[in-house]
């Protein structure tokens, strides 16, 4: 048990869908993120948040849209997802500054059908 | 990129054998983390070298870093069939860290 949650753990989707993922870490952390993993493939950095400020948008779809309410919460809403955006999706926090390490959730299983 | 790459994709050994798995990257870095990751679950934080560290240790894991070459090595020692999961690098440059797509490490009893 890292400090971060995820919720759910699977989710299955169809295309026309519009879902939320959630994660909320209550370790006093002021940056966020969100990973995609796809199979045999590195971990792909999707967004940064900094005291709630998007500081990171690594060219992802516009399909994909995070919300960061407050320092211990972060959400990603998705919206006309395609089955290629079938992945395991994970948040983590770490403090700020450098030298810091990153607490990772259990992830949420996306299907997208 | 200032991405990890991990080499090799996969190694299988046998319990009580040393393992280990080598990163390369290619930008300047804060510091180099490695991360293991059991299937299909989140990723725990193993251990971290900064830029101006050379060699560190914790219990059976052994990293080095070598900034001229850009690379750091994992090594760990005596393992065990527990020590079955995934380990990934991360390069880490003013809180944006990059991932490898990881060493898939197999220890069989």
């Amino acid at each position: 048990e890292t400090g971060v949650t995820q919720t759910p753990r699977h989710l299955v989707m169809g295309m026309t869908n519009k879902k939320s993922l959630k994660c909320e870490q209550h370790l006093g952390h002021n940056a966020m993120y969100w990973y995609k993993q796809s199979a045999k493939k590195p971990l792909e950095l999707m967004f940064v948040y900094n005291f709630k400020e998007q500081t990171e948008n690594n060219s992802v779809p516009s399909r994909f849209s995070p919300e960061c309410p407050n320092s211990s919460h972060l959400f990603l809403h998705l919206h006309t997802l395609q089955p290629e955006d079938s992945a395991l999706y994970l948040c983590a926090s770490s403090p700020l500054g450098t030298n810091t390490e990153a607490f990772f959730g259990q992830g949420t299983r996306l299907t997208v059908v | 990129s200032q991405q990890g790459e991990e080499d090799p994709q996969a190694l299988s050994i046998q319990e009580g054998e040393n393992a280990t798995m080598n990163c390369s990257y290619k930008t300047s870095i804060n510091n180099l983390q490695w991360y293991r990751q059991n299937s299909g679950r989140g990723l725990v934080h193993l251990i971290l070298i900064r830029s101006n560290e050379r060699e560190k240790h914790s219990g059976r894991l052994r990293v080095t870093l070598d900034t001229s070459k850009k690379s750091s090595s994992l090594l760990i020692t005596a393992s065990r069939a527990a020590d079955t999961a995934s380990y990934f690098c991360a390069t880490d440059r003013n809180n944006d860290m990059r991932f490898g797509a990881g060493t898939r490490l197999t220890v069989k009893p």
